[in-house]
């Protein structure tokens, strides 16, 4: 079973500090996903990392991807408060045949950040 | 950019009563699917469906759910008697394709109250 670690599940910070987000799963698998979620709003799609060393940036977000380690960061580069929400990481299982499988996700990463 | 589109935005339903869940996928994809996330907690998969067929769903998506593409636009959860613990925000998601490129578009969501 395909299963999906995030931490810190809840991460206060101030404004121009830098921080980073960890995502572990523990199965093979060469699809991550990180998605952002404001309060009672739908899941907006940040990266998509498909392939070992893959290293992707928007803004001030950086997310890497390690296949070997199983891992995935997300990097928060000086903060702003506008990057407060939950961030999750998800990981896409293969089904049989290769087809397009489903996501697990992690528990969520709620990001408070504060001036 | 072209969204998916879930109706209701919320719902509140008494238990034991059926409800649908609607959604109008991206036109262009092909694969459809549905998760949920209890309030706090992260996001589950439910089913996947491809060229009018279940190919994929988890322990939750039990007898009392099922899924249908009546009209080859609208895909639709249909929860026939529910309970209080299927009180949740409803996700559906579609994706263009299989392979490893193509991501998922989340729709905004339809909260479900049961009471």
């Amino acid at each position: 079973e395909l299963k999906v670690e995030q931490n810190p599940l809840f991460l206060s910070m101030q404004e121009g500090k830098n921080y980073t987000i960890y995502c572990n799963y523990s199965t093979t698998s060469d699809r991550l996903y990180w998605y952002r979620q404001d309060p009672g709003k739908s899941l907006e799609s940040l990266f998509v990392l498909l392939s070992n060393g893959a290293v992707k940036q928007e803004g001030r977000l950086m997310a890497s991807l390690d296949t070997k380690a199983r891992l995935s960061t997300l990097h928060i580069t000086a903060a702003v408060h506008d990057l407060s929400a939950t961030y999750f990481c998800a990981v896409a299982l293969m089904n049989y045949g290769g087809s397009q499988g489903n996501l697990i996700f992690g528990k969520g990463t709620k990001l408070s950040v504060k001036p | 950019e072209p969204e998916v589109t879930q109706t209701p935005s919320h719902q509140v339903t008494q238990m034991g009563q059926e409800v649908i869940l609607r959604c109008v996928p991206i036109s262009n994809h092909l694969y459809f699917y549905w998760y949920r996330q209890i309030l706090g907690q992260k996001v589950e998969f439910l089913v996947s469906f491809y060229n009018n067929e279940i190919s994929e769903k988890s322990e939750i998506f039990d007898d009392q759910f099922s899924v249908e593409r009546p009209d080859g636009s609208n895909f639709t959860l249909k929860i026939r008697s529910t309970k209080l613990e299927d009180s949740a925000m409803y996700f559906c998601a579609s994706s263009e394709g299989a392979g490893v490129t193509y991501g998922y578009t989340f729709g905004s969501g339809t909260r479900l109250t049961v009471v």
